[in-house]
């Protein structure tokens, strides 16, 4: 089945060290995102790509960086830049361009905790 | 000014009840608008996507009001499995990059 698979599930992250979260996508789409939502608060957005090699930072990408060697994937890296890093992150690609509606799908997300 | 604003809910209602959520967006040239539901702790998941004309899929009505610049989402015949958080989501352009969320409306059905 086509899919958005984000890995680990949970993870948990010692003071001063750099973490990975995965996202692998085998839709076919071009675009790709990071979202962090903070508890009974809403997305906002990390990081985007539209094409490989090519991203964009959103709102909050401060302590974060990424990389888009490959149009199935594009990881995150919290880096010790992140003071705050416990929350849901989440990964989302989709479709551009094009006429009519576009909508993101969701991978089911990394909780990272500090420890 | 990218915005997207919902209803602050909570909604509580009962089983069987009627229920409709509004969004207003402020960018007047958005382009794709979308309902997403949200259960705890899961990743959102596309609910409907919404046309000009309005659509409709079973229980759930989306309607566009572009020169109000709002969208609705009414669900009919609520079920105990409707509880959910739903998104408002907005896409500024068809590129991608201008997807904006709102801030969700939290929805209770009760027994």
């Amino acid at each position: 089945d086509g899919g958005i698979t984000q890995s680990p599930k949970y993870l948990f992250r010692k003071e001063g060290q750099n973490v990975t979260l995965s996202c692998e996508q085998n839709l076919n789409h071009d675009a790709m995102y990071w979202y962090r939502q903070d508890p009974g608060q809403g997305l906002r957005l990390i990081y985007y790509s539209q094409i490989v090699n090519d991203f964009q930072k959103g709102d909050i990408a401060e302590g974060y960086s990424v990389s888009r060697e490959k149009k199935e994937s594009f990881p995150l890296t919290v880096t010790s830049a992140q003071k705050n890093p416990t929350a849901f992150y989440l990964c989302a690609s989709s479709m551009n361009g094009g006429a009519g509606n576009q909508p993101q799908h969701f991978g089911d997300g990394t909780r990272l905790s500090i420890l | 000014r990218k915005e997207v604003e919902q209803d602050p809910g909570p909604f509580n209602v009962p089983e069987g009840a009627t229920v409709a959520f509004n969004c207003t967006y402020s960018n007047s040239a958005s382009q794709s608008f979308f309902w997403y539901r949200q259960d705890c702790r899961k990743e959102p998941k596309l609910l409907m996507s919404v046309y000009s004309s309005g659509n409709e899929d079973g229980r759930f009505t989306a309607q566009l009001n572009r020169a109000s610049q709002y969208i609705s989402l009414l669900i009919r015949d609520s079920k105990l499995s409707d509880s959910a958080t739903y998104l408002c989501v907005v896409n500024f352009d068809n590129y991608g990059q201008n997807f904006v969320f709102g801030p969700g409306t939290r929805l209770s059905v009760l027994p």
